[in-house]
């Protein structure tokens, strides 16, 4: 079964750290591109950042450019999110998602994992 | 960026029913659009891509259609487990972007 399990997700307080996991199994996590996806409370989906196959080139959301992180270990089938200087609207569920396959397709998104919460509040 | 614009925002329809959600998108983005469906308290679920092409396990109910930068996603017939919100997604161009969400409920 293909599966995307997220972690780490928790309560911050304003200008703190935090780091997400994404667990892959099921497929050759190596083989595709990355992304992560966020959604704050009853609101809509906004898109966070991509990383390639190999780690070699992320590309991030205006609204996180400087701040955040992502990162890949194929050999350990995990992606990473390194947040930094986290603000409150930075409040949301945040999924990782595997695009499809190459080409336009690598910001095709395909399965989700099911979200790690992350609350920035003093 | 590319906008996409769902609407409506927000439908109640009857078992039975044949509903449709549409998306427009800014800019010529092709095909290249997802549809999801969101439970609450769950992750999207895939549907549709490519605008019109089903995917593996999803009810024959549901399709998608394009006309330019038009699309339709259409239930032909509105089961009561098809109660979710609904995105479309396009993946012409980063940033990625989404529509804004269609609430459907049973009437």
């Amino acid at each position: 079964e293909v599966r995307l399990v997220e972690s780490g997700g928790s309560l911050v307080q304003p200008g703190g750290s935090l780091r997400l996991s994404c667990a892959a199994s099921g497929f050759t996590f190596g083989n595709y591109w990355m992304h992560w996806v966020r959604q704050a409370p009853g609101k809509g989906l906004v898109w966070v950042s991509r990383i390639d196959p190999d780690g070699s080139a992320t590309t991030y959301g205006d609204a996180v450019m400087g701040r955040f992180a992502v990162s890949r270990d194929n050999a350990k089938d995990t992606l990473s999110l390194q947040m930094n200087s986290l603000r409150d609207e930075d409040t949301a569920v945040y999924y990782c998602a595997r695009a499809r396959g190459d080409g336009y397709s690598r910001n095709a998104f395909d399965i989700w994992g099911q979200g790690t919460m992350v609350t920035v509040s003093s | 960026d590319i906008q996409m614009t769902q609407s409506p925002s927000s439908l109640s329809a009857s078992v039975g029913d044949r509903v449709t959600i549409a998306c427009q998108a800014t800019q010529d983005i092709n095909t290249f659009l997802n549809w999801f469906q969101q439970k609450p308290g769950q992750a999207p679920y895939l549907l549709i891509y490519d605008a019109s092409s089903l995917e593996t396990g999803v009810p024959s109910r549901f399709s998608g259609s394009a006309s330019g930068t038009d699309f339709t996603l259409t239930i032909s017939s509105l089961q009561p487990e098809d109660v979710a919100t609904y995105y479309c997604q396009q993946y012409k161009r980063l940033p990625v972007t989404f529509g804004q969400g269609t609430r459907l409920e049973i009437k």
